[in-house]
């Protein structure tokens, strides 16, 4: 079954202490991407990658690292959490920069920092 | 920046009704645009893209204009059933492959 897996779901930890959320796809996309969803803002992209080592900042990249050593995982990196970085956050990917194949999402990752 | 927003942030429709969800986009230059629909506790799905070069394109029962004079997406969704009620966000892509969404407008659908 094609999808995009991210784990943890849930998370809550506290300021300063650094955590990992990672992303894996299973359909071999070049395109892979984090947002955040908070109310009343939307969805906004805080990195991307067109490929393997190659990644992009978005709209709100600040206090976020991502890498991407490997075509199937995108794991978003917050070095030091911040309770401005509470949200909800969701990994895409999608086959190509061509913009010809559908856009998937994981099921998101709700985040709280305290 | 870009700034993608959206008419309603509530449409309530009857069952059985067509519904239509409009989006206004800031930026003349973005080229790519995406519907995306999201259930409560779930990811965005993809419902429907367009590009630039295109006024409308369908789907199963769903159609998306693009008025690039106005700058305006619509997603019209034909008999609308209860499965349909959602939040429904538009995206834009600009010409340096970022994406940006609207807020999103949560749709009822009425039985």
């Amino acid at each position: 079954e094609a999808q995009v897996t991210q784990n943890p779901r849930y998370l809550i930890t506290v300021t300063g202490k650094k955590l990992t959320v990672t992303c894996s796809q299973n359909m071999n996309h070049e395109y892979m991407s984090w947002y955040r969803q908070d109310p009343g803002l939307g969805l906004r992209q805080i990195y991307y990658s067109m490929n393997v080592e190659v990644t992009d900042k978005g709209d709100v990249p600040e206090g976020y690292k991502v890498s991407r050593k490997e075509k199937r995982n995108f794991p978003l990196i917050l070095e030091s959490p911040s309770p401005n970085q509470t949200s909800l956050y969701f990994c895409a990917s999608r086959g190509d920069g061509n913009w010809n194949t559908e856009a998937f999402f994981g099921q998101g990752t709700r985040l709280t920092v305290v | 920046g870009e700034s993608v927003g959206l008419h309603l942030p509530t449409l309530s429709v009857q069952e059985g009704d067509n519904s239509i969800i409009n989006c206004a986009y800031s930026n003349s230059a973005s080229d790519y645009f995406i519907w995306y629909k999201q259930e409560s506790g779930k990811g965005p799905q993809f419902i429907i893209d367009i590009r630039s070069n295109m006024d409308k394109r369908q789907g199963q029962r769903v159609t998306v204009l693009l008025n690039k004079t106005v700058k305006h997406l619509s997603l019209q969704i034909a008999a609308t059933q209860p499965g349909d009620s959602a939040v429904y966000f538009c995206a834009e892509k600009n010409t340096g492959n970022q994406f940006y969404f609207g807020t999103g407008t949560s749709l009822t659908v009425i039985p």
